[in-house]
């Protein structure tokens, strides 16, 4: 019974790339969270996503953030033109249902050069 | 959003002590409160989590309690161990809502 899949692990880019995050969640789950962790503080909400449908993105920048999950495939969290603040780490959980326990993924660590 | 405040930020104890953990929020609607495990390099694990009809609950050497009307919880690991080290958070979920707000961390260490 997988649990949250996110690849990659790791992730390196240069100031101006586009960094794609993916998120596979648990077997059974529908509903997909996004969350970011900069060094040393607590996770930050940024998307809520269903199948086909952004639920909530009060969390994740106006500009240059995107989020999708399609009916079939990984949720894919996007960021373009990446600058330096945009790095760490990014991690994904899901749930059966909303306002359910939430599992995560090992998350995927960007580092923007 | 909802406020949730952790303490303390670091915790060293002795192999076989306690440690205690407390958070306190904000939104007296809150009714969902999750406690998560991180160990270096890998995502949160949840490792229990009590909702606002209960008071208390145990599982083995963790427990986590809520006093709903001082809006606090609180995580007690017994009889700690080497195993324990890592840092824990807190967070909390309004209600009817879904989104997760954590608090800062404490990073546990248990010195053998």
């Amino acid at each position: 019974n997988a649990g949250v899949m996110q690849n990659p692990r790791h992730l390196v880019r240069r100031r101006g790339q586009e960094a794609r995050l993916r998120c596979s969640p648990m077997k059974g789950h529908s509903h997909v969270y996004w969350y970011r962790q900069l060094p040393e503080e607590g996770l930050k909400f940024m998307v809520y996503l269903q199948k086909e449908n952004i639920i909530d993105e009060s969390g994740m920048p106006k500009e240059r953030f995107s989020a999708e999950f399609p009916k079939e495939g990984p949720s894919i969290l996007r960021i373009q033109q990446v600058v330096r603040g945009d790095s760490a780490a990014y991690f994904c959980a899901s749930s059966i249902g909303g306002a359910n326990e939430q599992f995560f993924g090992p998350g995927t660590r960007l580092t923007v050069l | 959003g909802e406020n949730v405040e952790q303490h303390p930020s670091t915790l060293s104890v002795q192999e076989g002590d306690s440690a205690v953990i407390k958070c306190t929020y904000s939104d007296s609607a809150s009714n969902y409160f999750p406690w998560y495990k991180q160990e270096l390099g890998k995502g949160p694990q949840l490792i229990i989590d009590i909702r606002s009809n209960v008071g208390e609950k145990k599982d083995q050497r963790i427990a986590v309690t809520l006093n709903k009307t001082a809006k606090h919880f609180s995580l007690h690991i017994t009889e700690t161990q080497p195993e324990d080290s890592a840092v824990y958070f807190c967070a909390a979920l309004f209600s009817n809502d879904y989104k997760l707000s954590f608090g800062a961390g404490t990073t546990v260490t248990v010195r053998a």
